[in-house]
């Protein structure tokens, strides 16, 4: 399994300004997620970041708006630039189980969330 | 392409009632499928998982779920619903084998009435 923390658990920001999460796991992963929860709706994946490459963004998401690190295999943050209050959302750091090798039976696990309130 | 359905925003039972939630699924490939629950003000947990094997999946807190292949369906049961099952609840899919990318359902809140 793999236990993840999240910094900070929630934030009141705001218009204009940037506020970066950090996600920390307890285990070396080769690969982390972050993710969106909108009020209301489902999650959506934003970026898959691997450790010594930049991230991969999903359509609808551009690294000018949501830049994110991954300095070693345990870290990685998640900054949102320039914030609106569409922003207001929960921010979720996702990690694959260790030592998993591709192909295999792989488990996901989420860290608490970032609850951010853009005003 | 892959993709989920959960019929069902808001589904309200008795306590110790039949649970049910609805998923179905779409997929070019075997998938993975899933079901997470989320507490108030926390993250996701997952309930139960399918790969391969039983179709029928058990998971924590006594739920469990079918794998329906000419369905397409992953529905989620539970037998007596108590007060503390009130949660959102998602359905996931994903390609089989290797980091690839989850898609999650559009979520159920359950409530439980005592």
């Amino acid at each position: 399994s793999a236990v993840i923390s999240q910094k900070p658990s929630r934030d009141i920001c705001q218009r204009g300004t940037s506020l970066t999460i950090q996600c920390q796991v307890d285990s070396q992963v080769t690969m982390m997620f972050w993710y969106r929860q909108q009020p209301g709706q489902s999650l959506t994946l934003i970026a898959t970041a691997n450790q010594g490459s930049e991230a991969t963004y999903e359509s609808g998401f551009v690294i000018d708006k949501f830049p994110i690190s991954r300095p070693n295999l345990t870290f990685s943050t998640l900054t949102v630039s320039n914030m609106s209050p569409e922003d207001s959302s929960i921010y979720l750091c996702s990690v694959f189980t260790p030592n998993t090798q591709p192909g295999g039976n792989n488990e996901q696990f989420f860290g608490p969330g970032t609850r951010l309130t853009v005003l | 392409a892959q993709s989920v359905t959960q019929l069902g925003s808001h589904v309200s039972v008795s306590e110790g009632a039949l649970v049910l939630l609805r998923c179905n699924y779409s997929s070019s490939v075997p998938p993975y499928l899933f079901w997470y629950v989320q507490y108030p003000n926390q993250g996701l947990q997952l309930l139960l998982k399918y790969t391969t094997g039983a179709t029928l999946v058990k998971g924590i807190n006594g739920f469990e779920a079918e794998f329906k292949k000419s369905e397409t369906s992953f529905h989620l049961t539970k037998p007596s619903a108590h007060m503390s099952d009130a949660a959102e609840y998602f359905c996931a899919v994903r390609y089989s084998g290797g980091y690839q990318k989850v898609t999650f359902g559009t979520g159920t809140k359950l409530q439980v009435i005592p």
